[in-house]
């Protein structure tokens, strides 16, 4: 099983929609949640990190359950800027363990 | 936050021989990390680059095939040594800096003829 997974994608959504990413990770000892963003042939960008508490940075919200182990990501009005691929990211011992990444192609 | 450069931005390379990778950063840090990211895949930790020591190698990885140098808080080179077609990929080297925020260069992109 790998230690973080998500869904492949690709996620082909309209202008506008609304879109969730889902991110399972198998180590409960994990102690840090991070969603990045890499655009097509470029290094991968911090988009937010995730707390317990959930939180929001313009359109884009980030969740943490840790009970379930499940990291979600939801962005609101999606922008065809916002086609990139979505990297989860889980940190344990200070390192960090990266998802393969979820494609998401917005399209007017 | 960080600004990282690598050099070469991209190499196509025989099998059988050796490329050095540089990465530099603009600002002293103590983390810096090399990592590999296959076509279609997440991203693997290669090593972690430490100072004045000897690199701290992920299962997987060795230092014969990948000699890391860290000669500085702002510098690190990776090897990627007897190439084969099996090491294509892009490799990035990564510090840690600002509030805890991994930053990564722009990447190496290799292919292994």
């Amino acid at each position: 099983r790998k230690e973080v997974e998500q869904d492949p994608g690709p996620f082909n959504v309209p202008e506008g929609a609304t879109v969730a990413f889902n991110c399972t990770y198998s180590n409960s000892a994990s102690q840090s949640f991070f969603w990045y963003r890499q655009d097509c042939r470029k290094e991968p960008k911090l988009l937010m990190s995730v707390y317990s508490s959930g939180n929001e940075d313009g359109r884009f919200t980030a969740q943490l359950n840790r009970a379930s182990q499940y990291i979600s990501l939801l962005i609101r009005d999606s922008k065809l800027s916002d086609s990139a691929t979505y990297l989860c990211v889980v940190g344990i011992g200070g390192k960090l363990v990266f998802g393969a990444g979820t494609i998401l192609r917005v399209k007017s | 936050s960080a600004v990282i450069s690598q050099k070469p931005s991209r190499d196509i390379c025989q099998r059988g021989t050796s490329l050095t990778i540089q990465c530099q950063v603009d600002s002293q840090v103590t983390m810096m990390f090399w990592y590999r990211q296959q076509p279609g895949q997440s991203l693997t930790l290669i090593a972690t680059a430490n100072q004045g020591s000897e690199a701290t190698y992920e299962s997987g990885f060795v230092i014969d095939k990948f000699p890391i140098s860290r000669p500085n808080l702002t510098f690190s080179t990776l090897t990627v040594s007897n190439m084969s077609p099996e090491d294509s990929s892009i490799y990035l080297c990564s510090v840690v800096a600002g509030f805890n925020e991994q930053f990564f260069g722009p990447g190496t992109r290799l292919t292994v003829l």
